[in-house]
This record gives structure tokens, sequence and C-alpha cells, in this order.
């Protein structure tokens, strides 16, 4: 089945540090892929998305590359803030007209001042 | 304008009751989905409506767990004869419509924390 693991956390990172969080997948087909943001007390936001093969999703200074041949899409941001601190969660949605969003576990960030 | 919201933000409730979940979508959007989210896990797809019609009922874990959406707009997840294991935080999401014409990108409410006791 259709499947997404991302690295476990927390993790916790002094500001302007380098961030990656780790996320492949496992997948019939070609998904499209996502990630999605969830601060303190607020629903699930998308940060970003990747629609097929070597296309770099990025928005607020986060960027992933959607990459095939190891069924990863990394998270990455050169300089992390404060106002960074939240839940990130990896997730899939086959392609076609499927609406089903899988996703990861979820990894909690903590950017300390 | 107004996003997804969901009533009520939290719900504590004893094993055996009968609860509902209600969420109000963004208005204009025809697809609406329900998602549960146990501690320490991902959001898991439960049911999607487009229009008032339930399109995919597959998530659902059990015939405890039902949810209509009468009029194409508010939906209500019901659970009855609630058991520790539904304690989860319930999320709704709302999108334009989905199905061959496009996928559109899921707006997620707050969501309701069930806690069975």
């Amino acid at each position: 089945g259709n499947s997404v693991t991302q690295m476990e956390g927390p993790v916790t990172l002094s500001e302007e540090a380098f961030l990656t969080i780790n996320c492949t997948y496992t997948a019939t087909g070609y998904p499209s892929l996502f990630w999605y943001v969830q601060y303190p007390g607020e629903g699930l936001q998308l940060l970003l998305k990747a629609t097929k093969a070597d296309d770099k999703g990025s928005n607020k200074g986060f960027e992933a590359t959607y990459r095939k041949e190891t069924t990863s899409f990394h998270l990455e941001k050169g300089s992390v803030q404060v106002s960074d601190s939240a839940v990130y969660f990896c997730a899939l949605r086959l392609g076609g007209s499927n609406y089903k969003l899988t996703f990861g576990k979820g990894t909690l960030l903590t950017v300390n001042p | 304008g107004a996003g997804v919201s969901q009533t009520p933000s939290n719900k504590v409730t004893e094993k055996g009751k009968y609860v509902e979940l209600r969420c109000d979508p963004i208005s204009g959007h025809t697809a609406l989905y329900w998602y549960r989210q146990s501690l320490g896990q991902g959001p898991e797809f439960l049911i999607y409506f487009q229009g008032t019609g339930a399109a995919d009922d597959s998530g659902l874990p059990n015939d405890r767990f039902f949810a209509v959406r009468p009029e194409g707009s508010v939906s209500t997840l019901k659970i009855q004869r609630t058991e520790r294991g539904d304690s989860a935080v319930y999320l709704c999401a709302s999108s334009l419509r989905s199905g061959a014409s496009g996928v559109y990108e899921q707006y997620f409410g707050p969501g309701t924390r069930l806690t069975v006791t």
C-alpha cells in the first residue's frame, strides 16, 4: 500500500540553524508530494508541493525536491526562525482524480532563540 | 475570508455515549473531507463528500461512525457507542472540488479533540 515515512522528532534547533526533515514514500504510480505545517492551535496548512519528478516546491524559505530515484521529498530550510516551530507532515496523493492524502507521522520542530 | 471551522474544539465524553462533531467548510467549497489524527500519528482519511453525498466512506473504521452533509455545506460526523480507542483529533478539510475535472488543495480546520473516558 501507499505510505509515508518521515524522520522522527522532536527536532530542536537554534535560530539560524540549517533544517532537514527527511521524508520517503512508497506508492503505486506517480504521486504528488506535499509538506504540511501545523502551528500550535491552528489547522494544517499546505507549505509546499511537487507534482512530478525533479520538481522543487518552495515557500517561506522552505524547499523540497521530488526525487523519484530515491522516493524522497526531504524538507530543508537554510536558516530557521523561532516562528518556524511547528509540526511538519509529509504527505502524498496518488495521481489522476485521487483526492486522499496519506500522511507521515509528523515531526515536531522547536527552534530556540 | 473565513476558513474551515470545527465545533466543539474539545469534547470529553464517557465510554458508550453518542457524540456529534460539526464542520463548517469554506463557503463555495463543494468537496469536504474528514480525517482522524491519533496521538503520535498523521491524519488518516475517513470520508469524502462531493456535494451532499458521501462519495467515499472507505476510511470509516466501523459502523459506529457515520457522517452527513444534508445541504452540501455543513457536515456532522457522528460516533455511536464511543470507545476509548476513538479518542483522537478529528480534522475536517474542504476544497473547491475533486474528481475528473481536477483535484484542488484541501484547507483544514483546527480540529476537534475527542477524549473518551
